[in-house]
């Protein structure tokens, strides 16, 4: 069975600090890895994509990926209380032309004023 | 901006009565999915829809669910006799081509079983 894990929090951080979102998968050949934020009752909002190993910057956000390791991380800098909701780690499988995303239950973040 | 649409926003509908959920997705998009959410669980993969066929499913979509692509832009889920165990938020995804294209989210529906 294919998993992604994640911890269910809730992590809470003060406005302006950075907040730390951290995945695992148990996927060795999975090819790609998305961080979708998802507000209460909301659906599931694209953040950023990534597919190689090391960083990748967008703005506040940062997606980190290390393969060997089978992690993925979210790093979301200056944090504002419109950043709270929870945040998804979803994976792309390996097999054929496999295209589901295999998600994590999401880490529930709180940015406090 | 494209956006992916779905209604109805919120379905209740009676045990063993059959539903249909629809989809608009992104107009240039070439895959399409349904994905469900139950109330604080994952989100879990139901099916993806590739050239006019079913490209995969899981073991939650089962004969009870069925795809449909009826016109060029339409993309309908059917649950033909829903239990209380359907009750959750379908969400409607799209991806363009490539190996590593993301997926984009309708607003979903929410379905509640009686």
């Amino acid at each position: 069975q294919k998993e992604v894990e994640q911890n269910s929090g809730p992590l809470s951080v003060p406005e302006g600090a950075i907040a730390s979102l951290n995945c695992t998968y148990s996927d060795r050949g999975s090819q790609s890895f998305f961080w979708y934020r998802q507000y209460s009752g909301k659906s599931p909002e694209l953040i950023m994509f990534i597919y190689s190993n090391g960083d990748k910057e967008d703005g506040r956000f940062t997606a980190q990926l290390n393969k060997a390791s089978q992690y993925v991380s979210l790093l979301i800098r200056d944090s504002q209380p419109s950043d709270s909701a929870t945040y998804l780690c979803a994976v792309r499988g390996s097999a054929g032309n496999n295209r589901k995303l295999i998600w994590g239950l999401g880490t529930s973040l709180a940015v406090n004023p | 901006e494209p956006e992916v649409t779905q209604t109805p926003s919120h379905q209740v509908t009676q045990m063993g009565q059959e539903v249909i959920l629809r989809c608009v997705p992104i107009s240039n998009h070439l895959y399409f999915y349904w994905y469900r959410q139950i109330l604080g669980q994952k989100v879990e993969f139901l099916v993806s829809f590739y050239n006019n066929e079913i490209s995969e499913k899981s073991e939650i979509f089962d004969d009870q669910f069925s795809v449909e692509r009826p016109d060029g832009s339409n993309f309908t889920l059917k649950i033909r006799s829903t239990k209380l165990e359907d009750s959750a938020m379908y969400f409607c995804a799209s991806s363009g081509q490539g190996t590593s294209t993301e997926a984009f989210f309708g607003q979903g529906t929410r379905l509640t079983v009686v």
